[in-house]
Formats: C-alpha cells, sequence, structure tokens
C-alpha cells in the first residue's frame, strides 16, 4: 500500500514549456486535490475532483488544467509554464468529505 | 467562501511546557476541523481531526478544542519534545460532495531544548 505517490519528485522548466504532473493513489479514494504550497501561504487548492470524470476549479486555477480519466490517477497539466507557478506542488486525497485527506510528498517545480 | 486564519504566526516554547495554536473560520456551516504537522521538506500529515458535533478531542500530548459560537478551534500539545518542531496548519469545511478543506497559513513551532 504505497498511499499517494507524485512523480516527478523535481522538474526545472523553462518559461512557456509545458509539462504534466502524475498523482496516483491505490486506496480506492474517491477525492482528490492538487494544492500548491508557497512560503506564507499554506496550502492553496488549484484543481480538485470528486470522482472519475469529474474536475472542479479551486481556489488558484488559472494556468493549471486537470483530468482524471481513471479513479486511481489525478493528472496536472501547465501548458505555458511561467516562473509564478514555482512552487511545491502537493497531491491529497480521501474517502469521503469527513475523513482525512492524505498527502503525497510533493512535487518540487522551478520555472526560470 | 471559507477564511481560515491562525494566531501567532510563530511559537517558541521550552521543551516540556505546552504550546496552543488557534485557529479562527469563517463559515459557521463548517463542521470538519484537522490539523496538520509538516516537517521541513516533508508532506503534511494528519495529527488530529474533530467534527462539529464534538467539542474536544484528546489523543496523548495532543488535543483539540472547538467552540462553534465563536468559531474557533485550538490545538493544544502538551510536554513538548523538539520533536514537536514543525509547521502546524488547521483547516475546515463543510459537508457534502463538493466540500473542501480550506487551510490556514501554517505556524511555526518552536521548541526549545
Amino acid at each position: 500500500n504505497a498511499g499517494v505517490t507524485q512523480t516527478p519528485k523535481f522538474r526545472v522548466l523553462k518559461t512557456g514549456q509545458s509539462m504534466t504532473l502524475l498523482c496516483a493513489q491505490d486506496m480506492n479514494h474517491e477525492y482528490m486535490y492538487w494544492y500548491r504550497q508557497d512560503p506564507g501561504m499554506g496550502l492553496r487548492l488549484i484543481h480538485y475532483s470528486v470522482g472519475e470524470g469529474t474536475t472542479a476549479k479551486g481556489e488558484v486555477p488559472d494556468g493549471y488544467n486537470v483530468s482524471r480519466l481513471k479513479k486511481q490517477n489525478f493528472l496536472l497539466g501547465l501548458e505555458s509554464a511561467a516562473p509564478s507557478q514555482t512552487s511545491v506542488y502537493f497531491c491529497a486525497s480521501r474517502l469521503m468529505w469527513d475523513q482525512p485527506q492524505h498527502f503525497g510528498d510533493g512535487t518540487r517545480l522551478s520555472i526560470l | 467562501g471559507e477564511n481560515v486564519e491562525q494566531h501567532p504566526s510563530t511559537l517558541s516554547v521550552q521543551e516540556g511546557d505546552s504550546a496552543v495554536i488557534k485557529c479562527t473560520y469563517s463559515d459557521s456551516a463548517s463542521n470538519y476541523f484537522p490539523w496538520y504537522k509538516q516537517e521541513l521538506g516533508k508532506r503534511p500529515q494528519l495529527i488530529i481531526d474533530i467534527r462539529s458535533n464534538v467539542g474536544e478531542k484528546k489523543d496523548q500530548r495532543i488535543a483539540v478544542t472547538l467552540n462553534k459560537t465563536a468559531k474557533h478551534f485550538s490545538l493544544h500539545i502538551t510536554e513538548t519534545q523538539p520533536e514537536d518542531s514543525a509547521v502546524y496548519f488547521c483547516a475546515a469545511s463543510r459537508s457534502g460532495a463538493n466540500s473542501k478543506l480550506t487551510f490556514g497559513k501554517g505556524i511555526t513551532l518552536s521548541v526549545r531544548p
């Protein structure tokens, strides 16, 4: 039981490049979330999903897209990376709304 | 939407003393309140949570209290140890399929040996 696995762990991009961050969970959780964490800003929700095939916008969705084609995977895409998207990205999942969220180890993304 | 604030932003205590971290929330419909601990370079991990039908919950050295009238909840850590040093986040959410956690900005707790 690996929990929540994020790939890659680190990545450096140039402005304008695109990439996809993968989140995979093996706990059969319905709900999945993508957050970004910046110094002094806490965890801010980018997008989330309440089940396979569903996605919704969070607090800071601009510049990001997501897909949840399979229940266990939640992908976060950056179509044209910008320096303002330099951050640590965390994926999380939970079984139900009042159950604990389980976080992945994070992806440290730098955009030059 | 929900707004969660944490006070103070940093807290330093002597090993063995107690630490109290407070959070306030704005949405009176919020009814789930977890606390997460994040060590440097690590993932946030749940340490305790409370639902609105309960006023207090304890787990060994950690306790959480909830005051729904005043819309605030607090994390209490007794007999602090150096390994308690971390960033602590509180969060709040409503019930329902589209509920999502709103996190506070975090408090850095330092336990002096």
